[in-house]
């Protein structure tokens, strides 16, 4: 099955610095990778997401790339903010017709300082 | 609803005891997932239901784990003789039919703490 290895699995910056968090992953089928931010006890929210057919996109200060060759993607936060602070999961799965379940990576969380 | 409910949001359970936890999911998406989040971890994958059909249990840890989604909406996952293992983040996630590739809209979660 898919194996989704996220890193690193903490990640300390000050605000208005970059952010870069980093996955890979092993089932070469798989063909859409999301990212959720799950705050403190609140529900995982998906902030982005990419498929296959595309190598990069962005939405404002959020972009993640990917790299099917090397499997591997990576989102990226630009200009960070205190409520950046969060912890992130990326995800891969193999979803085109019928259903496909998402694997998970482990986290990256994430600390603005101010 | 507005969103995925889950309940209870809180529940202790003594070893042993049976428990069962709700999924309310967004009306009208046919793909409800259930996940398990450990302390620390990623969610991982219990089951998965299309409509009422349970097309996939294959994340299930064992035969204590049971999940049911009897007309197509709201699912319960229901736990027997809880073990101290079992204590967890319990995430519910529904998804439209036409969606793609599971894009999927997750619940705020029910934490169960076995003692």
């Amino acid at each position: 099955g898919e194996n989704v290895e996220q890193h690193p699995s903490t990640l300390s910056v000050q605000e208005g610095d970059s952010a870069v968090i980093k996955c890979t992953y092993s089932d070469s089928a798989s063909n859409y990778f999301p990212w959720y931010k799950q705050e403190l006890g609140k529900r995982p929210q998906l902030i982005i997401d990419i498929r296959s057919n595309v190598g990069e996109k962005k939405d404002q200060r959020i972009a993640v790339t990917l790299n099917k060759t090397a499997k591997h993607f990576s989102l990226h936060i630009t200009e960070t903010q205190p409520e950046d602070s969060a912890v992130y999961f990326c995800a891969a799965s193999k979803g085109n017709s019928g259903y496909s379940t998402l694997t998970f990576g482990k986290g990256t969380m994430l600390l603005v300082s101010p | 609803g507005a969103g995925v409910s889950q309940s209870p949001r809180y529940k202790v359970a003594k070893r042993g005891q049976d428990v069962a936890l709700r999924c309310d999911p967004i009306s009208g998406h046919v793909s409800l997932f259930w996940y398990q989040q450990a302390l620390g971890q990623g969610p991982e994958f219990l089951t998965y239901f299309q409509n009422e059909a349970q097309l996939d249990k294959s994340g299930l840890p064992s035969d204590r784990f049971f999940a049911e989604r009897p007309e197509g909406s709201v699912s319960t996952l229901k736990i027997q003789r809880t073990q101290q293992e079992d204590s967890a983040v319990y995430l519910c996630a529904s998804s439209p039919r036409d969606s793609g590739a599971n894009v999927l809209t997750f619940g705020a979660g029910s934490r169960l703490t076995v003692l």
